[in-house]
């Protein structure tokens, strides 16, 4: 069964730093994997998704990579601002399954 | 293009009552599904559908009834409310499961 896990929980960091998070999964066998953001009341935001072959993408102030072999994942934030403050999470589907599988999400703070 | 809309956004029931809850997107796409998110727990997928006519279960789908007669719509029943059903539930639609998700604003439901 496909777990997947974002270390940590949350997150406070003051603005203008670059930061990581990470996304951990079990099970190698992934068709890819998204990285959505979610503000406090509101739905999920798709930012990024990495096909199983590439090993990273780009949008703006973000990058995402993926080492599939080693079943991990992270988010790089560039230069924080605070309207970045939010949930981030990252989901996998997997090869031949109709469904994706969440992390549980980083709680990100970026303090003026 | 509205994207994905959802009907209510808070809703209050007594245990034993039905309700259902209304998705609809203008994105043409095939695979709609629905969430459950709860503290501690992440999202996790109730039931999908890959098309118009046809519907799976997700990863917890007791206690939920679903239909797909149209592309656009995509209604999630609830058939006799209990406590454990208190959640936020998420409505998403892609082109399928490989692709970008796209999620409706979210309903609150208290079951009391």
């Amino acid at each position: 069964k496909q777990e997947v896990t974002q270390i940590p929980a949350a997150l406070s960091v003051p603005e203008g730093e670059n930061l990581v998070l990470n996304c951990s999964f079990t099970d190698s066998a992934i068709y890819n994997l998204q990285w959505f953001r979610q503000d406090p009341g509101k739905g999920l935001t798709s930012l990024l998704l990495i096909q199983s072959s590439q090993r990273e993408q780009t949008s703006g102030r973000l990058n995402a990579s993926l080492d599939k072999s080693s079943g991990r994942s992270t988010l790089y934030i560039a230069a924080s601002q605070p309207g970045d403050s939010a949930t981030y999470l990252c989901a996998v589907s997997r090869e031949g399954a109709q469904k994706l599988v969440f992390g549980q999400g980083t709680r990100l703070t970026i303090n003026p | 293009n509205a994207g994905v809309t959802q009907t209510p956004k808070f809703q209050v029931l007594k245990t034993g009552q039905s309700m259902t809850l209304q998705c609809a997107q203008d994105m043409n796409h095939e695979y709609m599904s629905w969430y459950r998110q709860d503290p501690g727990m992440g999202l996790r997928l109730i039931h999908y559908s890959v098309g118009a006519g046809i519907t799976d279960q997700g990863e917890v789908p007791n206690g939920y009834n679903v239909s797909r007669s149209t592309t656009e719509d995509f209604p999630l029943r609830l058939l006799s409310a209990a406590p454990s059903q208190t959640s936020v539930y998420f409505c998403a639609s892609s082109y399928g499961s490989y692709y970008e998700q796209y999620f409706g604003p979210g309903t609150r439901l208290t079951v009391t």
